[in-house]
């Protein structure tokens, strides 16, 4: 199947520094990415769609200015937490769907760990 | 789109059949169903797709009455590496139509 990367797999940073993660799609082009957000022992919450050659849409409540996404390939996504704090903590997960309408399964990364001291 | 309701937590003995049902009351017509599985710090992964009656594969069975309002993972002859929580998700199946996942079913298999 399909294969979405995500790099780093775990990351450690000092609060009000900005940490950049990488989601490439391996084996697919994808005009469409998607950002999501998990906490301990809850469920992935959309953070936002990223669109190649275009702005991203961030879903209500996400900071734009905050979590920085860029598409500048149809294979990869970047999503840059600047002046992370404590409350940043997560486990980032991003994901993208081969081809358009009716291809089915949304691949989904391995998720970057994020820890702020 | 569609919300999705689901039990929040299931226990099962290993070698048992495994049915999660989920309530999806408001499917719009042109939304699949789809079913994901996820492991601690791991990004979930595809289990299995359906639209109605029932779509079998080597892992699971998904189960859709004629209303769509409902469907079924069957997990046959779990293990204990089957612990793990189910995600049932309702939306078109589009290439920029995300997946807004509900809270799960946290599903511990016990020897």
């Amino acid at each position: 199947g399909a294969v979405v990367s995500q790099h780093p797999s775990w990351v450690i940073c000092k609060s009000g520094t900005s940490v950049k993660i990488e989601c490439r799609s391996l084996d697919f082009q994808a005009t469409t990415m998607f950002w999501y957000r998990q906490f301990p022992k809850q469920s992935l919450m959309l953070m936002a769609t990223s669109n190649e050659g275009s702005k991203a849409t961030y879903e209500q409540g996400v900071e734009k200015d905050k979590f920085l996404i860029n598409h500048a390939s149809l294979t990869l996504s970047t999503l840059t937490v600047t002046s992370a704090h404590p409350e940043d903590s997560s486990f980032y997960i991003c994901s993208a769907r081969p081809g358009g309408v009716g291809t089915g399964e949304l691949f989904f990364g391995e998720g970057s760990r994020l820890t702020v001291l | 789109l569609a919300k999705t309701t689901q039990p929040i937590s299931m226990d099962s003995y290993e070698g048992q059949e495994v049915n999660i049902t989920c309530s999806h009351n408001n499917i719009a017509t042109n939304d699949y169903i789809t079913w994901y599985q996820q492991f601690p710090s791991q990004g979930p992964r595809f289990i299995i797709q359906g639209y109605k009656t029932k779509v079998t594969n080597e892992v699971a069975s998904l189960f859709i009455p004629a209303d769509r309002k409902s469907s079924t993972l069957s997990l046959p002859r779990v293990s204990l590496s089957d612990t793990a929580v189910y995600y049932c998700l309702v939306a078109l199946n589009s290439g920029n139509t995300p997946l807004v996942f509900g809270k799960g079913t946290r599903l511990s298999v016990i020897a």
